[in-house]
C-alpha cells in the first residue's frame, strides 16, 4: 500500500513566524488531503489537493504529484495554529492512509 | 449542525467485556470509516463501508466488527476487549469519490 512520510516530526515557532511542512508519498495518488488536529482532538479538513496550489487565508498547500510530495505553508503563525498536522493519501476504495503527523507548537 | 456524532465520548472498559461505539452522520455520505489513533502511529483504518449494506477490512481489523444497515449509522463493536485496544477511535464519512472527508469528535477508550 501507499506509504506516507511527514517532516519534521516536531516544530516550535514563535508567533508570527512562517513554516513549511512536508509530505512525501510512495506512489502516485489522485487524492491528497491535509488535516489539522487541534489540542482538543478535533480533526479538521484543511485542503483537498491532489495537484497544484491552493490557499485559504494564512495557509496554503502545494502538491507536485509527479515528484510525489506535498507542502503545507503556514504564514504569520498564531497560537491557534498549534496542534498536529496530518497528510493523507487515498488508496483504492476511498481509504485514507495517514502520515505520522507534524506536531506544531506556536509560542506567544 | 451537520456532521458526525460519536458516542460515548469516553469509556473505561474491563478486559473481556464487549462494547459498541456508535457513529451517526447526517450528511447522506455514502462512505463511512473507523480509524484508531495511537501516539506516534497517526490514524490507522480499522473498517470501512463504501455504501449501506457493504463493509470492508482496513489495516487493523482484528478484534473489531462493523455493520452498515443504513446510510447514517456505522457502529463499531469490540466483542472481547483487550488492553491493546486502548486508543482514541474516530469515525469519518465522505462521499463516493472521497470528497468532503469529515471526522467525528472521537471516543477515548481505555481497556483495563
Amino acid at each position: 500500500g501507499i506509504q506516507v512520510e511527514q517532516s519534521p516530526p516536531d516544530l516550535i515557532l514563535q508567533e508570527g513566524a512562517n513554516s513549511t511542512l512536508r509530505c512525501n508519498f510512495s506512489d502516485s495518488v489522485n487524492n491528497l488531503q491535509w488535516f489539522h488536529q487541534n489540542p482538543w482532538g478535533q480533526l479538521i479538513n484543511l485542503f483537498y489537493i491532489p495537484s497544484g496550489t491552493k490557499q485559504n487565508g494564512r495557509l496554503s498547500a502545494t502538491t507536485v504529484a509527479t515528484e510525489r510530495y506535498s507542502l503545507l505553508y503556514i504564514s504569520s503563525s498564531q497560537t491557534t495554529d498549534s496542534g498536529v498536522y496530518f497528510c493523507s493519501a487515498m488508496e483504492y476504495g476511498n481509504k485514507l492512509v495517514f502520515g505520522a503527523g507534524t506536531i506544531l507548537r506556536v509560542k506567544s | 449542525t451537520a456532521g458526525i456524532t460519536q458516542a460515548p465520548t469516553s469509556q473505561i472498559l474491563a478486559a473481556g467485556r464487549s462494547m459498541t461505539l456508535r457513529c451517526t452522520q447526517d450528511m447522506r455520505h455514502n462512505a463511512m470509516y473507523w480509524y484508531r489513533q495511537d501516539l506516534g502511529l497517526g490514524l490507522r483504518l480499522i473498517h470501512y463501508s463504501n455504501t449501506a449494506g457493504t463493509t470492508g477490512k482496513g489495516e487493523v481489523p482484528d478484534g473489531y466488527s462493523v455493520s452498515r444497515a443504513n446510510t447514517d449509522d456505522f457502529p463499531l463493536t469490540l466483542a472481547s476487549a483487550v488492553p491493546s485496544q486502548t486508543s482514541v477511535y474516530f469515525c469519518a464519512s465522505s462521499d463516493s469519490g472521497g470528497f468532503g472527508y469529515t471526522f467525528g469528535s472521537g471516543t477515548r477508550l481505555t481497556v483495563v
